[in-house]
């Protein structure tokens, strides 16, 4: 059983629809991660909260808006998306400093656009 | 630059044999060392993490590795594969200074001949 839950499983957009990918984890970790992948790739890092607070930016598109509401949620707020942004979206989380390094990662959202 | 390779692409192995996936790094300072497995649909789950201490790790579900820092490698390895061990495998080092900011290798599909 995964400690992070990421909501929905699968998703199918349109470029012109806004939606939103939802994680939460009751860990107690304080800092939370969006990452990227494509099929066949590792993943790729998009955004670090660390103690509710926006660290990390990792030159994402505007079309993509993180949102962490507390310390246990984590959304993804997505509009006007490409083609070329389907991918699995990973959620993970961690302990902060030195050596919490993402653990414990969600199974994914599966995003198709149109 | 930092950097981690995985000369594999694509190992299969016969149930029952055993494994070594091979993990190089290119790092600066003193890296924290990852493997992590990916199972199809699924989100990774980490194996096993080196910080310090024992260079050999053992990991969860019968895997180990070493870390060589002469050679900076930190291979992978398991006595006797399941079939259930087929999956993707990562390696990925990690700063000691800075949350999230893992860089991982482009990862090693296993797969497991019955």
């Amino acid at each position: 059983d995964t400690e992070v839950t990421q909501t929905p499983k699968h998703l199918v957009m349109g470029m012109t629809n806004k939606k939103s990918l939802k994680c939460e984890q009751h860990m107690g970790h304080r800092a939370m991660y969006w990452y990227k992948q494509k099929a066949k790739k590792p993943p790729e890092l998009m955004f670090v909260y660390s103690y509710e607070k926006l660290s990390i930016n990792e030159s994402v598109p505007s079309r993509f808006s993180p949102e962490c509401p507390n310390s246990s949620l984590l959304n993804l707020h997505l509009h006007a998306l490409q083609p070329e942004d389907s991918a699995l979206y990973l959620c993970a989380s961690s302990g902060v400093g030195a050596g919490n390094q993402p653990q414990h990662f969600g199974d994914g959202t599966r995003l198709s656009i149109l | 630059a930092q950097s981690v390779t995985q000369p594999d692409i694509h190992i299969t192995v016969s149930e029952g044999a055993s494994l070594e996936l091979r993990c190089n790094y290119s790092y600066g300072a003193t890296p924290y060392l990852f493997w992590y497995v990916q199972s199809p649909g699924q989100g990774l789950q980490l194996l096993l993490k080196y910080f310090s201490g024992d260079t050999l790790v053992q990991g969860i579900k019968g895997f180990e590795a070493e870390f060589k820092r002469s050679q900076s490698s930190f291979n992978l390895r398991k006595p006797s594969v399941h079939w259930s061990d087929a999956a993707e495998y990562f390696c990925a080092v990690g700063p000691s200074s800075n949350t999230g900011k893992l860089i991982f290798g482009q990862g090693t599909t296993l797969q497991v001949k019955p």
